[in-house]
């Protein structure tokens, strides 16, 4: 059964604290999304990379920084966590063409900023 | 920018009959588009991908259609049923940076017995 597995389901951290967000795939995928989640607002690309070493901004970068050293691994770093942060993140991986292209997910991880 | 629109932030429709959801996109030349089902507290799971060269994609009681001229896509259940109640979401990939995948806010699709 294919996996991307997130570190945490829920986090609450403190504002200006460095925070880091690890997702895992186990389907030797290229590419690797950090989306966030606000009611009405849909699912907003951060980052993606489409290998490792390689990323590129998204919709909304500010605030946020990425790390992929290994093909498996995306971390998502909130460089000093702000209240306006609070939010569900999604990790997602996927492949590319001629491949099946389709995003499988994780579940998420709920991350309050006091 | 890139902006993708899913018109209606809800849908109630009656069990039994066809739902019709749309997405509309603008400043995009997508490759493909894609069609995802979200539940409550859970991660988006894919359904269909209708590629840029395709009118019309079919699975079981799912059909989707993609018009390039007009920049839009639909998304129909027939047959629809409680279970069928939802988020779905459109989202567009292949682009000018050919790995990139973003999404639309999605329609919350309620299905009443």
């Amino acid at each position: 059964d294919v996996k991307v597995t997130q570190s945490s389901r829920y986090l609450v951290k403190r504002t200006g604290e460095k925070v880091f967000l690890e997702c895992v795939q186990d389907m030797d995928h290229e590419n690797m999304f950090w989306y966030r989640q606000d009611p009405g607002l849909g699912l907003r690309l951060i980052y993606f990379s489409y290998d490792v070493k390689m990323k590129e901004k998204g919709d909304i970068p500010e605030g946020y920084s990425v790390s992929r050293e290994k093909k498996e691994r995306f971390s998502l770093i909130l460089e000093s966590a702000s209240t306006n942060q609070t939010s569900m993140y999604l990790c997602a991986s996927s492949s590319n063409p001629p491949m099946n292209t389709e995003a499988f997910f994780g579940q998420g991880t709920r991350l309050t900023v006091v | 920018s890139q902006k993708i629109e899913q018109n209606s932030e809800a849908l109630n429709i009656q069990e039994g009959k066809t739902a019709t959801l749309t997405c509309n996109y603008t400043n995009y030349s997508p490759a493909y588009l894609q069609w995802y089902r979200q539940d409550p507290g859970r991660g988006p799971v894919f359904l269909l991908l209708i590629r840029e060269n395709e009118k019309e994609k079919r699975k079981e009681r799912l059909k989707v259609t993609f018009d390039t001229t007009l920049k839009q896509s639909l998304f129909h259940i027939t047959a629809s049923q409680p279970a069928d109640s939802a988020t779905y979401l459109c989202a567009l990939g292949g682009g000018s940076s050919a790995s990139k995948i973003i999404f639309g806010s999605g329609t919350r699709l309620s299905i009443r017995p």
